[in-house]
């Protein structure tokens, strides 16, 4: 099966920081990366997405960095704030390339302290 | 404005007991729907997906299946549950046709197989 590798597994950072997690992946017919957050005892809601025209984007505090060479994308948290506290998952998928959905990373428990 | 429903958010089933869960998206036609299970550490799992009434395509064997009755309708099934179908499920739907990337996620049920 496809994979995508999400690395850490779980991160703590302090009120204010950056939180930074990484993705990286194999297939290089990917062409769709959406970061999903989720929220204890909820489904996950799409945060931020990005295709690999563009090696930044950015939307609020949230920026995803895409490094095609390295097939490698991360997320980046900027004045991370306790509210931020979720699961992560980085995922991937070919666009227009059938309904059988995303390759999901295995998550990143974040935690913000105050 | 497209909505999806998951129930029931939480089940206590014993083993070898039959299981359905439902899910019912609002607001768009002819769906993608996938059935999703997450499993502590060990991200999201895709099970079954959908492209249109009475087509299920399944990504794993297992003791589960899935119907889709309706355009807008689907199902998630077992005859007889075991331990290890704990877990939480998700239900998703996706737009057909390109982009067709980004998918959205129900709230969740929690199954618990004791």
């Amino acid at each position: 099966q496809q994979q995508v590798k999400q690395s850490p597994q779980s991160l703590i950072v302090q009120k204010g920081g950056i939180s930074i997690i990484n993705c990286a992946y194999e297939n290089t017919a990917f062409d769709y990366f959406p970061w999903y957050q989720q929220f204890p005892g909820k489904g996950p809601a799409l945060l931020i997405a990005i295709r690999p025209d563009v090696s930044e984007k950015k939307e609020g505090r949230f920026t995803i960095s895409f490094n095609k060479s390295a097939k490698q994308f991360s997320l980046h948290i900027m004045d991370s704030q306790p509210g931020d506290s979720a699961t992560y998952f980085c995922a991937a998928s070919i666009s227009g390339g059938g309904a059988d959905g995303l390759t999901f990373g295995k998550g990143t428990h974040l935690i913000i302290q105050p | 404005s497209q909505t999806i429903h998951q129930w029931p958010a939480t089940l206590v089933q014993p083993v070898g007991s039959p299981l359905s869960l439902e899910c019912t998206v609002e607001g768009t036609s002819n769906p993608n729907l996938y059935w999703y299970r997450q499993a502590a550490g060990r991200g999201l799992q895709l099970l079954f997906y959908s492209v249109g009434i009475g087509q299920i395509s399944s990504e794993v064997p297992q003791n589960l299946s899935a119907s889709r009755p309706q355009d807008r309708q689907f199902i998630l099934s077992s005859k007889k549950l075991l331990l290890s179908d704990s877990g939480f499920y998700l239900c998703a739907w996706s737009e057909q046709g390109a982009p067709g990337d980004e998918a959205f996620f129900g709230q969740g049920t929690r199954l618990t197989v004791v």
